[in-house]
């Protein structure tokens, strides 16, 4: 069954860091375009990241120079550490596949998200 | 950057209604046009992707059009099943979601 599970999220002080984790089943992380997803309390759904399936990465302006995402193919799961978190992180994340190796097809595949929760 | 927005931003609808949803880029993006449906605390679903083509297992009262920078969802008759939260992305450039629009029972 082809299947994306997130863990890694928890409360944090601001300025602090976190690293959020997808373990992927069913297909390889390196196949296809994984991206984080973010979606604050109320709020629609924003682009976090994304990592190409020939190992590329692209942010958000929102999280550029604070947040890297990366993957372990033996390990077959995707990372996005977060560093120098701000209130506005706050969000559940998800991570999601892209259908194929490229961004048309659209994100067929998303995990259950885990929740970032960024106060003092 | 490409702008995005959504019309309306919610509606009321009864079982059985036809609701059309508007997406509308600020500039052309072919086709390169996605939506998603998500209910409460529940992730996005892939419902059309490259503007008009089905996902597969989704069902057939949904369907997509449009080019360029007008796009709509339509769905034919609405079911119970489908009263959640739809947005439109774009994947011309770095993906980008509209804000949503939610329907609702009337």
């Amino acid at each position: 069954e082809v299947q994306l599970v997130e863990s890694g999220g928890d409360l944090v002080q601001p300025g602090g860091s976190l690293r959020l984790s997808c373990a992927a089943s069913g297909f390889s992380v390196s196949t296809n375009y994984m991206s984080w997803v973010r979606q604050a309390p109320g709020k629609g759904l924003e682009w976090v990241s994304v990592i190409y399936s020939g190992g590329s990465a692209y942010y958000a302006d929102s999280v550029k120079g604070r947040f890297t995402i990366s993957r372990h193919i033996s390990k077959n799961t995707l990372y996005l550490q977060m560093n120098s978190l701000r209130a506005d992180d706050t969000a559940v994340y998800y991570c999601a596949r892209s259908q194929a190796a490229e961004f048309y097809y659209g994100m067929d595949v998303w995990g259950q998200g885990t929740t970032v929760t960024v106060s003092s | 950057d490409i702008q995005m927005t959504q019309s309306p931003s919610s509606l009321s609808a009864s079982v059985g209604d036809r609701v059309t949803i508007t997406c509308r880029t600020s500039q052309s993006i072919s086709r390169y046009l996605n939506w998603y449906q998500q209910k409460p605390g529940k992730a996005p679903t892939l419902l059309i992707f490259g503007s008009s083509s089905l996902q597969s297992g989704v069902p057939s009262r949904f369907s997509g059009s449009g080019s360029g920078t007008d796009f709509t969802l339509t769905i034919s008759s609405l079911q119970p099943e489908d009263f959640a939260t739809y947005y439109c992305q774009q994947t011309y450039s770095i993906p980008l979601f509209g804000p949503g629009t939610k329907v609702d029972i009337k």
